[in-house]
């Protein structure tokens, strides 16, 4: 059973980067079909995809988040992680990682979630 | 402001059928299919129904979704008590070159 979980600094000051990563077990973050994605939701709000990453390493980010996202992979630990810099008090939310197949458009394996507050 | 706009809360009573609606537009709902989640605080979303209508391995038939225009819906039937959650509705939206939107989330009292 794929399992992912969330990791990262809990609060960040404004104008700061915002550091996450996703561990990834049951599973390899190489195998092809897959996309590896971030999605937030912040309080009393609905969810926001941030991007992706394919197995192979390309990258594909919400046009809205473009110029402050960068997610990268790390193979040989099997995780994928997330940098959102400039953050402010809007950025605060809880953050998701997430399998998508891209077969099937779908996110089939989602972590339970990690809160991060933008606050100083 | 989400993309898709779902309705912020339903209700119903044990063994009774509720249904939520998720409505987007030509660029999302119009053209691709759509999954919808369920999710308690604290744990991991769940994938419900994929593909407007399927539902993955697992998941009763009590649960069943539907698609027409640029609307989709899902319904419950045969109400229980953990049921009682918050359900998501997502699709994939080709404005803006591209993106994943989600609904706001509709919260399932079960009373």
């Amino acid at each position: 059973q794929l399992q992912l979980q969330e990791s990262g600094s809990g609060l960040v000051k404004p104008s700061q980067t915002l550091s996450l990563t996703c561990a990834v077990s049951g599973g390899s973050i190489s195998s092809g079909g897959y996309s590896w994605s971030w999605i937030r939701q912040p309080p009393g709000k609905g969810l926001e995809w941030i991007g992706y990453i394919y197995h192979s390493g390309s990258t594909y980010y919400n046009p809205s988040l473009k110029s402050r996202v960068t997610i990268s992979l790390d193979r040989s630990k099997n995780q994928f992680s997330l940098k959102l810099s400039s953050v402010t008090a809007a950025d605060t939310a809880v953050y998701y990682c997430a399998r998508e197949d891209t077969a099937m458009v779908l996110f089939d394996y989602w972590g339970k979630g990690t809160l991060v507050t933008v606050s100083s | 402001q989400s993309v898709l706009t779902q309705p912020p809360s339903a209700s119903g009573t044990p063994g009774q059928r509720v249904t939520m609606s998720c409505s987007g537009s030509s660029s999302n709902i119009g053209s691709k299919t759509v999954n919808w989640y369920q999710h308690l605080p604290g744990t991991a979303p769940k994938l419900l129904i994929y593909s407007n209508n399927q539902r993955p391995s697992g998941v009763p038939d009590r649960f069943s979704g539907s698609k027409s225009g640029t609307s989709a819906s899902l319904a419950i039937s045969g109400l229980q008590s953990e049921d009682e959650a918050d359900y998501y509705c997502a699709a994939w939206d080709d404005s803006l070159n591209g993106r994943w939107v989600f609904g706001g989330g509709t919260k399932l009292t079960v009373l």
